[in-house]
C-alpha cells in the first residue's frame, strides 16, 4: 500500500542550478507534509514541512510546495550545492503516530 | 539537548537465529518510540510505535515483536530471523501528540541476515 510516492529514484543536477524533487500521495486525510535528507550510513534528519492548509513554506534555499488538489508537493532547492547529494525522503502524516514515507529520491548534485 | 542512540551500528546474522536491537533517547521524557525499517530500493517502512511503556502498535505482521521496557528504551527483536529482514533499521522519537511534530531519527542499524 504505497500511499506515498516518489517515482523518480534518482536526479542529477548541476551546482548552483535549481533541483526539484516530487512526491505524490493517494490518501487526502493526510494532514502534514515533511522532506527528510539521508546520508549513508546515517537516519534521516528533518529538512522542511507544510501544513495541508498551505500551499508553500520557504525556508533558506529550500521550499516546498503543495498542491492539494492534484496530491503533489515538491521541494526546490535553489541554488543546489554539492552538499546537497544525499536520497531524500517524503512523508506524510495522518497523525503523530502514522507517518508514510516514500522511496526516495536520491539527488547528485555536480561540481 | 535530545540525543538517540542505535546499537550495533552493523549486524550480520545467520537466518534462524534471533535479534536484538537497542535504542535509547536521552534529555526527554515520555517520547513517541518508532521502528522503522528501510530495505533496499524502497522508503522507510513503519514496523512499531510506541506512546508509553508497555504500549506497543505494529504496523505490519511479520517475525519482528517490539519492547518498551523503560520509558526511553524501545527493543526490537526476533526469534528467528529470515532472509527478507535483511535491511536497514531505524529508531525514531517525536514528543506529543500534533501531527505538525517532527520526528528524530538515529543513526540506524544495518543488518545483514546470510
Amino acid at each position: 500500500d504505497q500511499q506515498v510516492k516518489q517515482n523518480s529514484p534518482s536526479l542529477s543536477v548541476q551546482e548552483g542550478r535549481i533541483s526539484i524533487l516530487n512526491c505524490d500521495y493517494t490518501n487526502s486525510m493526510f494532514d502534514y507534509f515533511l522532506w527528510y535528507k539521508k546520508y549513508p550510513a546515517e537516519g534521516p534528519t528533518f529538512l522542511i514541512s507544510i501544513s495541508s492548509i498551505k500551499d508553500k513554506n520557504e525556508d533558506g534555499r529550500f521550499t516546498v510546495f503543495l498542491n492539494k488538489s492534484a496530491k503533489h508537493l515538491s521541494l526546490h532547492i535553489v541554488p543546489s550545492q554539492p552538499g546537497d547529494s544525499a536520497v531524500y525522503f517524503c512523508a506524510a502524516s495522518l497523525n503523530n503516530n502514522d507517518m508514510r514515507f516514500g522511496a526516495g529520491t536520491r539527488l547528485t548534485v555536480k561540481p | 539537548s535530545q540525543t538517540i542512540h542505535q546499537w550495533p551500528a552493523t549486524l550480520v546474522q545467520p537466518v534462524g537465529s534471533p535479534l536484538s536491537l537497542e535504542c535509547t533517547v536521552e534529555g526527554t521524557s515520555n517520547p513517541n518510540l518508532y521502528w522503522y525499517r528501510q530495505a533496499a530500493g524502497r522508503g522507510l517502512q513503519l514496523l512499531f510505535y510506541s506512546v508509553g511503556i508497555g504500549q506497543i502498535s505494529s504496523e505490519v505482521p511479520q517475525n519482528l515483536s517490539a519492547s518498551r521496557p523503560q520509558d526511553r528504551q524501545f527493543i526490537l527483536s526476533s526469534k528467528k530471523l529470515l532472509l527478507s529482514d535483511s535491511g536497514f533499521y531505524l529508531c525514531a522519537w517525536n514528543l506529543g501528540q500534533s501531527s505538525y511534530n517532527e520526528q528524530f531519527f538515529g543513526p540506524g542499524t544495518r543488518l545483514t541476515v546470510l
